[in-house]
């Protein structure tokens, strides 16, 4: 079965400080990748995706996420945090056969404390 | 472009009480996306349209759930008899058909409350 897990409910880190939320997968062949991002109240916004090369990409508001195919993981990074990152963070797959569905994980809180 | 539009973006009902939700998505997108979140949780599929025609359903829908796309345009998700459990967001999505791993956006979420 396909599953996408955020090990870490909540992470926190201090203004100024990297940060790195964790993703990793089990999904057969190779797939799409994605990272949206969730504030209160609010719709999700899409970050970043990885479809094939580089393996680390860039996206929105400064964040990189970084696959790695051996570990199938896909973390998202941003190397200076902002107190206006503090959100709900979600890493999502898809199967490169299939054009729709998007599997999530179980989000993942980031903390930014000033 | 103005985005994927959800409407109305906060509904509470009674049980047993039937709702309607509405999305317009980004003009040029031809496949549509429902899906529902609950507290703690990432959202779920649920349903999906390639211009008016439903293309799978997930087992989260049931019978009480229909979902339609008229025209190909707009999308209406109607929950008939609400029950408690059906309380959560709704979120529509929209994306283009070209194109490599093509980015699903999504509208603002329409929340279900049934009291």
């Amino acid at each position: 079965a396909q599953s996408v897990a955020q090990p870490e409910d909540q992470v926190n880190v201090a203004e100024g400080n990297p940060l790195t939320v964790k993703c990793t997968y089990s999904v057969s062949g190779n797939p799409y990748l994605f990272w949206y991002v969730q504030y209160p109240n609010r719709g999700l916004q899409f970050l970043l995706k990885y479809i094939t090369g580089d393996n680390l990409v860039k996206g929105s508001y400064g964040f990189e996420a970084e696959f790695n195919k051996s570990q199938t993981s896909f973390h998202l990074k941003k190397p200076s945090a902002l107190v206006s990152d503090s959100a709900l963070y979600f890493c999502a797959v898809r199967h490169r056969d299939s054009s729709y569905k998007l599997i999530f994980g179980s989000g993942t809180r980031l903390l930014v404390r000033p | 472009d103005t985005g994927v539009s959800q409407n109305p973006r906060h509904k509470i009902t009674k049980r047993g009480q039937n709702v309607t939700f509405r999305c317009d998505p980004i003009s040029e997108h031809n496949r549509l996306y429902w899906y529902r979140q609950t507290l703690g949780q990432g959202p779920e599929f649920l349903t999906y349209f390639q211009n008016e025609a439903q293309l799978e359903k997930s087992r989260l829908l049931s019978d009480r759930f229909s979902a339609e796309r008229p025209k190909g345009s707009f999308s209406t998700l109607e929950i008939q008899r609400t029950e408690q459990g059906d309380s959560a967001m709704y979120l529509c999505a929209s994306s283009s058909e070209t194109g490599v791993g093509n980015t699903i956006y999504f509208g603002e979420g329409s929340w279900l409350t049934v009291v």
